[in-house]
């Protein structure tokens, strides 16, 4: 099966700016995650959607982060205005839900440097 | 959620079998161990999971202690491309559906010596 798509692969924007992330992940995956890596850290989860519903947002900076999932597929994850400190990799993944196929998968992540 | 403890750095020669250590302490009955990997510039891909019994599969195998506080991913024969960091985590009953989700700690950067 094809796996995780995310793009673009790498951005830089200048701080204050506003940049998005897309990401579709594996067909028929109902549970999307974006996650957020900070040079030399763990990933940690900003949003969590099933279908098109947010299960967990607690972690997502709202007043300058936003994410939506239209249609229970694609999802897209925003910022605006950029920090510099939002410099780091954003991970998309998804999980099937059907028995015997509960695993995550990731995509290979977008870089975003703000300078 | 119940917490893991993993060493920051481990190194090994290539083609040796490398031993990850991870601490659960907390863990609960009902909680999976499992094991992904990141190599560089990717995302975290799944190495193996279990429960209770020692697991094998064709890139790891894992071994748990009799009282589930602690386990090992035993990399057989380790090799350059094998150079990456491994996070141990804890998951709960698997089910699907619900706000299940994955939990990061720092894991441990392996570095294979040529």
């Amino acid at each position: 099966e094809a796996g995780v798509a995310q793009s673009p692969r790498y951005k830089i924007i200048e701080k204050r700016q506003s940049v998005a992330f897309w990401c579709n992940p594996i067909s028929g995956h109902a549970t999307l995650y974006w996650y957020q890596q900070i040079l030399g850290q763990g990933p940690k989860l900003l949003i969590q959607f099933q279908n098109n519903g947010v299960v967990d947002d607690s972690q997502l900076p709202k007043d300058r982060f936003s994410a939506e999932r239209l249609k229970g597929v694609d999802s897209t994850l925003k910022i605006q205005p950029a920090k510099l400190e939002d410099s780091a990799v954003y991970l998309c993944a998804s999980r099937g839900t059907r028995a015997g196929n509960y695993g995550y998968t990731f995509g290979s992540g977008t870089r975003l440097t703000v300078v | 959620d119940a917490k893991t403890t993993q060493p920051n750095s481990m190194e090994s020669n290539e083609e040796e079998p490398v031993h990850l250590p991870c601490n659960h302490s907390t863990i609960s009955g009902t909680d999976y161990i499992h094991w992904y990997r990141q190599l560089p510039s990717q995302g975290p891909e799944y190495v193996i999971h279990g429960l209770t019994s020692n697991v094998n599969n064709r890139m790891a195998s894992l071994a748990i202690a009799e009282d589930r506080k602690s386990s090992t991913l035993i990399l057989h024969r380790a090799t350059l491309r094998d150079a990456a960091v491994y996070y141990c985590i804890l998951r709960g009953l698997i089910s699907n559906f619900g706000n299940e989700k994955l939990t990061f700690g720092t894991g441990t950067r392996l570095t294979i010596i040529p």
